[in-house]
Parts: C-alpha cells; structure tokens; sequence
C-alpha cells in the first residue's frame, strides 16, 4: 500500500526565512515522488518531481526537494521565501496507474 | 498547459438531483482521472480511465459514476447529490514518460444545498 504523510498542515515563516515543507512516504515499490502548490481557486501545478538517479531535484520558483530513502521522505525547501509562495502544498507519490497524494500544507508568508 | 477544461466551473444543486461534471482534454492522453479535494484530505481518487469505455474505481468512489465514450471527454456522474459530495472536483490527465506526470484542470466547485 502506498501512503504520503505531509508533516504540519500549517507553516509560517517570514519573509526572506527559509521553507522547509516535510513529507514522508510509504511504498512497497520504487517511488515516483512529486511537489505540487495550489494557489486559492486554482488548479494544482506541479512544482517538481524525481524519477531515478539524481536525489537533489530542483523544481519552479526556487524550490528543490531532496530524495532520502533511508529516510523515506521527500522535503520540500526554498532558501528564502517570498511573499509570493504563500499557498498550499502536496506531496504526491506515483505508483501504477496512480496518484496518492498528502493531506496538504498551506504555508503563510509573514511580511 | 496540459489542454484541459471543466465544465462547469461552479455549481449549486440540491440534494437528489444528478449532476455531471465534463472534463474534455485537447492532446489525445490514454489516461484521466477524477479526484475530489476537501481540506484535510488533500486530493482523492474518485475513477480513472485508461482508455475508451475503460474505467476504474478508485479510493472514494461511492456514489459517483464515470464514463468514457471518447478519448477526449471524461464525464462524472453523481446519481444523486448529497451534501457529502459538495467538493472541488478536479480533473487530471497523465501524460506518459520516463516518469508519468500528472496534470491538472482548474477544479468544479459543486454545492449540493
């Protein structure tokens, strides 16, 4: 069984603060991972996504995540936040035919 | 720009009545999925579809039915609302590559009042 669980369903930082958005996963095969934000009354865009090899993987807007398997998790970053990136966040894990995504975090960007 | 489009966009309906949400896609993807979004439970699987008239279930498809009778369009069925399913439903489609990507529609907003 595949599962994602998005630690925090809030975060606050300020303006300028580094992001840091957690996820852990669960899968019983190799994972496709994936960060998507979601601004209010829009659809979800994808941010990034890791296939195989490189475990850094840099994404839009200034975010990367890093692949851990031992850890089994996938963190989202930005080394400093904007204004701009206050939305909501998922993890989402790939297997077969679908996707299982995270409860979500909304992250809030303080002036 | 994945090429796709809901319809409708919002929605209010009262409880018992169908409705049918339309998802329509421009680029020929095999696959489609219904998801709905309600906070806390970031996004469900409603159905999918890997093809012409080929539908699956997924985690919450109680009360929703689906159909497929062109690879374009992707149609969501509830037979009879209730106030449970007043939801964002969202449409995705899954282009395929070295690692299948899923992309999504703008959302339904459905009341059933």
């Amino acid at each position: 069984a595949q599962s994602v669980t998005q630690l925090g369903s809030h975060v606050s930082v300020s303006e300028g603060a580094l992001v840091l958005l957690r996820c852990n996963y669960s899968s019983s095969v190799p994972p496709y991972l994936f960060w998507y934000v979601q601004y209010p009354n829009q659809g979800l865009q994808l941010l990034l996504k890791y296939t195989t090899g490189a475990t850094l993987v840099k994404g839009i807007n200034g975010f990367e995540a890093e692949f851990k398997k031992s850890e089994t998790s996938f963190h989202l970053t930005k080394p400093s936040a904007h204004m701009s990136d206050a939305a909501e966040y998922f993890c989402a894990l790939g297997a077969g035919n679908m996707l299982t995504f995270g409860g979500g975090t909304r992250l809030m960007v303080k002036p | 720009d994945a090429g796709i489009t809901q319809s409708p966009r919002h929605k209010v309906t009262e409880t018992g009545t169908p409705v049918t949400l339309r998802c329509h896609q421009t680029e020929n993807h095999r696959y489609m999925y219904w998801y709905r979004q309600d906070p806390g439970h970031g996004l469900r699987l409603i159905h999918y579809s890997y093809g012409v008239k080929d539908t699956d279930k997924g985690e919450v498809s109680d009360g929703y039915s689906v159909s497929r009778s062109k690879t374009e369009d992707f149609l969501l069925t509830l037979e009879s609302a209730t106030s449970s399913q007043t939801s964002v439903y969202f449409c995705a489609i899954r282009k395929q590559g070295l690692a299948d990507t899923i992309y999504f529609g703008e959302g339904s907003w459905l009341t059933v009042v």
